[in-house]
């Protein structure tokens, strides 16, 4: 069966300093990838997704980058977080060119300080 | 671009009352169509989709949906609450490679 697994769970860091947020998933090949993103009160912002190696599309532009170097593997990277960057970061995954499944992983809680 | 739109923000109902979350879309041709629940620091938790085939969908947990084309609205219903239904609920839609979120509606319930 397939898993997606994300972390850390919680990230607390201070403004200015680098982010590197991992997800992986495993049992299946080619995902499509996501990054979203929370805000206390709000839906989810897509950020990144990817449909293969090397293929980020960025749905918004931002203080963030992602960054996909191996088939089940997806980063979220920042070289300066800024206090607006806090956040619930959740990584999804779906079957390559299907779209009527969604997994996500549990979500890291981050909060720039 | 696909859109959903989740009327109400927060629904609060008593415990073993109706429940009722609405969710409309905007799409041009028939979509795939979710319901995700969502509890505290955790990540989303499919409740059920519409894949074209029935138009009465059944999901976990005693929740069900059904998909109205004339109203572009998939409504999430449950008869009973239950206090381990308060959580937030994402209506979504997909399409090729993305999918579309509303903004989540809160359910409270109320003992």
């Amino acid at each position: 069966s397939q898993t997606i697994h994300q972390w850390p769970a919680t990230l607390v860091q201070p403004v200015g300093s680098p982010l590197s947020l991992e997800c992986t998933v495993e049992g299946t090949s080619n995902p499509n990838l996501y990054w979203y993103r929370q805000a206390a009160g709000r839906g989810l912002q897509l950020l990144f997704y990817s449909v293969g190696i090397g293929q980020i599309s960025s749905e918004v532009p931002q203080n963030l980058s992602a960054s996909r170097p191996q088939d089940r593997q997806f980063i979220l990277s920042s070289k300066k977080l800024l206090l607006s960057d806090s956040g619930f970061y959740l990584c999804a995954w779906s079957p390559g060119n299907y779209n009527e499944k969604l997994f996500f992983g549990s979500g890291t809680q981050l909060s720039v300080l | 671009a696909q859109s959903v739109t989740q009327l109400g923000s927060h629904v609060s109902v008593s415990e073993g009352a109706l429940v009722l979350l609405r969710c409309n879309y905007s799409s041009s041709v028939p979509p795939y169509l979710f319901w995700y629940v969502q509890y505290p620091n955790q990540g989303l938790q499919l409740l059920l989709k519409y894949t074209s085939a029935a138009t009465l969908v059944k999901g976990i947990n005693g929740f069900e949906a059904e998909f109205k084309k004339s109203e572009t609205s998939f409504h999430l219903t449950k008869p009973s609450a239950h206090m381990s239904d308060a959580a937030e609920y994402f209506c979504a839609v997909s399409d090729q490679n993305q999918f579309y979120f509303g903004t989540g509606t809160s359910l409270t319930v109320i003992p």
